[in-house]
This record gives structure tokens, sequence and C-alpha cells, in this order.
């Protein structure tokens, strides 16, 4: 079975930073790219970042390019967002999502995990 | 790159079948579109997948299809577990590689 789970959430400053993590388990991680998908509070989904299953691209939404940066570790199964210039609107339940393809393209989220919650305020 | 719009609320009666849509432009809803369903506090969950397809383990009663620039989510015989949060996804060719629905809130009457 497929389990993603996040930690890393907080309270931060605005400005601040935060490093988030997924820990995988239940597929082959390293032959997936995995993406952050964030929520804001009584919003909709959001796309934020990509990193192809062989780390060798990733990709970002215009709302946090050049702010996040993320990052994977196959040997322990694990990604992360590091989270740098903190904004209120940066406010969200954050997920990792698994994508649906096996080294291939990436085009759809089959496995979520539950989420943990930044909190951007002073 | 602006959400692609749902209904912001949907409601059936159980057994009925409803339609959720999901418009956006010729590029941003082609062959790529996904459907999830999001039931407050718990992980999402992929219903369907590049339009149509259905992933193993998902209900038969739920199905997708596109016209033109809006994509359509159908459930079918309504049950009360069905009430929950829908979106549609879209991969574009945008800078924003994803882009997702407003989102649409399922009510079991």
């Amino acid at each position: 079975e497929v389990q993603l789970v996040e930690s890393g959430g907080g309270v931060v400053q605005p400005g601040g930073s935060l490093r988030l993590s997924c820990a995988a388990s239940g597929f082959t991680f390293d032959d997936y790219s995995i993406h952050w998908v964030r929520q804001a509070p009584g919003k909709g989904l959001e796309w934020v970042s990509l990193i192809r299953w062989d780390g060798g691209a990733t990709y970002y939404a215009d709302s946090v390019k050049g702010r996040f940066t993320i990052s994977r570790d196959d040997s322990k199964n694990s990604l992360y967002l590091q989270m740098n210039s903190l904004r209120t609107e940066d406010t969200a339940l954050y997920y990792c999502a698994k994508d649906g393809t096996r080294r291939g393209y990436y085009h759809y989220f089959d496995s979520w995990g539950q989420g943990t919650l930044v909190t951007v305020s002073s | 790159q602006s959400a692609l719009t749902q209904p912001a609320s949907v409601s059936g009666s159980p057994g009925q079948s409803i339609t959720i849509s999901c418009t956006g432009t010729s590029t941003d809803v082609g062959e790529y579109v996904s459907w999830y369903q999001h039931h407050p506090g718990k992980a999402p969950k992929l219903l369907i997948y590049e339009v149509s397809y259905r992933p193993s383990g998902v209900s038969h009663r739920f199905s997708g299809s596109k016209s033109g620039s809006t994509a359509s989510l159908t459930i079918s015989g309504l049950q009360t577990e069905d009430e929950a949060d829908y979106y549609c996804s879209s991969f574009t060719s945008s800078s924003t590689l994803y882009v997702f629905g407003t989102g649409t809130k399922v009510t079991v009457l």
C-alpha cells in the first residue's frame, strides 16, 4: 500500500523559512516523480512543485518560483520542500502527491498524503 | 494561470446521477484532465485520469468525459459517502504546469 506522510509544518513569521518532508513507502520511490500541492484555508487546491523521478528536473508554480526548492533523497525514500521568504499567502495545508506514471510523463496524482499545515503569521 | 471553472455546488438525492463541469481554455483542458475526491481532513483521492480512465479500485459509478474545453465528471447512483469536494485538474503548457479547478461541493440530499 502506498503511504505518503508529510511533516515539518508549523507557525513561522513572514520572511521566515521552513522545511517540509514527505516520507514515502509502498512503492519504488526512485521510479516516480513527486509533487507538492497546497490548499489555503477555505480555498481550492494549488499545484506547487514537481521533481522528476530521477531528480534531473524540477518545476515550480509561478507563485513560489525563486523562493521554494524541491529535492529528494532516494536513499531515504523522502521528498523535501525548502520554503524561504515565506508570505502570509503561503499559509496552507501542504500535501505531497505521487505522480501516476512510472519513469514517464507526469500527468496526474495517484496517491496523496494527509498534509502538513504551514501558517505564516506575525 | 487561472483556475479551471467548476460550479461551487451540486446536489442530488440518493440514487440519482449528477454531473460536475470543468471549463477552461482549449490549451488547459486537453487530454490530461484528472478528477479528485476530497473529504475534508483526509487525503484527496484520484477518481479519473486522462479524461476518462478509472484507476483500479474506483467505483464504476464515477465516469469522465470531455467536449471541447469542458470536461465533466458524472456520479451515477449517488450515495451518501459521495458527499465531498471534487476537483478537476489539467496538465498545461504554461509555466505553471498544472492547474486545478475551483472545486465543487457535492451534497447528497
